[in-house]
């Protein structure tokens, strides 16, 4: 079975600052997808990055980048330069066969 | 926007009711996921839709049950509502054939409330 850990439930930084959100993930597949998503209060879940499995290099997009660390399970994600607007939840998870497996979600507040 | 539009925005039902929840998904997607978002929960897969047929289903019982058209756009439908049944009822769809990722878009959700 596939889960996905988020031990941090609230984080909060100052604007402008940076910010890493932890996540751990336990699976016995060799191919896989791993993602962060953002939910702002509207509960729209938007993709902030994705990393596929097989690949080494971390995935960047802008201020998001992640940590994805294969041998550990481990896949964190780093926000930089925080804005206001980063202020959500942020959903780890897992896709194998096009099923997603989500944690259990870290509340992020980004103080002015 | 993602494309993915879903219906209704909220609902109240009561207990033992039957409610159908509506999945319109962005267009040249086959595919369709249906999710269930306990307060305080990360998304939980309830199953998947493609090209009109069930492809995979979560731990819900059977009284969660779907159904995908040939415009694949989908309804969930869920029977004899319990008050755990409450949550946010997320759909997501998806172009099976190409890589999966980037191509796979969440609608606004549905919020039930079970009284």
């Amino acid at each position: 079975a596939q889960t996905v850990t988020q031990s941090q439930p609230e984080m909060s930084v100052q604007e402008a600052e940076t910010v890493t959100l932890s996540c751990t993930y336990d699976t016995s597949e060799s191919n896989y997808y791993l993602f962060w998503y953002k939910q702002p209060p509207s509960r729209q879940m938007i993709l902030v990055i994705r990393q596929e499995a097989y690949k080494q290099q971390n995935a960047t997009e802008n201020r998001f980048s992640v940590n994805f660390q294969k041998a550990a399970k481990s896949f964190s994600l780093k926000i930089s330069d925080s804005q206001l607007g980063d202020t959500a939840m942020y959903f780890c998870a897992f896709m194998n066969g096009n099923q997603f497996y989500f944690g259990t979600g870290t509340s992020l507040t980004v103080i002015p | 926007e993602t494309g993915v539009t879903q219906s209704p925005t909220h609902l109240i039902k009561t207990r033992g009711q039957q409610v159908t929840l509506r999945c319109s998904s962005q267009s040249g997607h086959n595919t369709v996921s249906w999710y269930q978002q306990a307060l305080g929960q990360g998304p939980q897969f309830i199953f998947q839709y493609y090209r009109e047929e069930e492809n995979g289903r979560g731990n819900f019982p059977p009284r969660f049950s779907g159904l995908q058209f040939p415009n694949y756009s989908s309804e969930l439908n869920v029977n004899a509502l319990e008050l755990d049944d409450s949550a946010l009822y997320l759909c997501a769809s998806s172009r099976r054939d190409r890589n999966t990722g980037n191509t796979i878009y969440f609608g606004e959700g549905s919020w039930l409330t079970v009284v």
